[in-house]
């Protein structure tokens, strides 16, 4: 099982700065690596596939990079609607695996 | 657009059993391998199962391996997943979630239903 770790735990930020978001794989996983942002009492949404790729509708301060087994998730100046918990997975291999996520909570 | 409902939670004793369902709407169900990922009160996500299009694979998580079963009926836009030998720790909300690409074993996850609640207490 191929084990995912996201750094750090929680992030505390001030509405406008950057953020940066680590994940780690224990093995390549290539570019398989999604992002996933999740708000309290809400489903995940999707947010970056395949490494860098934003998905559907999601704002450009978002951007992801990396490949093989370290991955980042940056946001560019943080906005109300950003303050979430994100989580990476990765799926290259079976089983799918998650990180354990990051808290991004305003400073 | 995508709708994912699933339905079928709520309370069991351990060692029960329970049946979850979603049902897919705005979609070729048939072409998209489907998943279910579930999450526990305060906790992270875990990837439970998946399925492919055409349900000729089946994946599951070793915490669940041998006791749940995923499945679908394409014609009815529905996926399913059987609960047997429910224990404590499976209590979560459990996801249906669809893969983002067709016909493809390797996808992000683009579509998620609102979970349905499973407490397994005596």
């Amino acid at each position: 099982e191929i084990v995912m770790t996201q750094s750090p735990a929680t992030l505390s930020v001030s509405p406008g700065e950057g953020a940066t978001l680590s994940c780690r794989a224990s093995q390549s996983v290539i570019s398989n690596l999604a992002w996933y942002q999740q708000k309290p009492g809400q489903a995940p949404r999707l947010l970056l596939y395949d490494a860098s790729t934003r998905a559907t509708g999601i704002p450009a301060r978002f951007s992801g990079s990396g490949s093989g087994t370290e991955f980042t998730l940056t946001i560019s100046s943080l906005q109300s609607e950003d303050f979430a918990v994100y989580y990476c997975q990765q799926y290259n291999n079976w089983p799918r695996t998650f990180g354990q996520g990051t808290k991004v909570e305003i400073k | 657009q995508v709708q994912l409902v699933e339905s079928g939670g709520g309370v069991v004793q351990p060692g029960r059993s329970l049946r979850l369902s979603c049902a897919a709407s705005g979609i070729t169900f048939s072409i998209y391998d489907m998943y279910w990922v579930r999450q526990a009160p305060g906790k992270g996500l875990e990837w439970v199962a998946a399925i492919s299009h055409d349900g000729s694979n089946k994946y599951y998580a070793d915490s669940v391996k041998g006791r749940f079963t995923i499945s679908r009926d394409n014609s009815k836009k529905t996926l399913s997943l059987q609960m047997n030998s429910l224990r404590n720790e499976d209590s979560a909300v459990y996801y249906c979630a669809k893969a983002h690409v067709g016909y493809h074993d390797k996808s992000e996850l683009d579509s998620w239903g609102q979970g349905t609640l499973v407490t397994v207490s005596s």
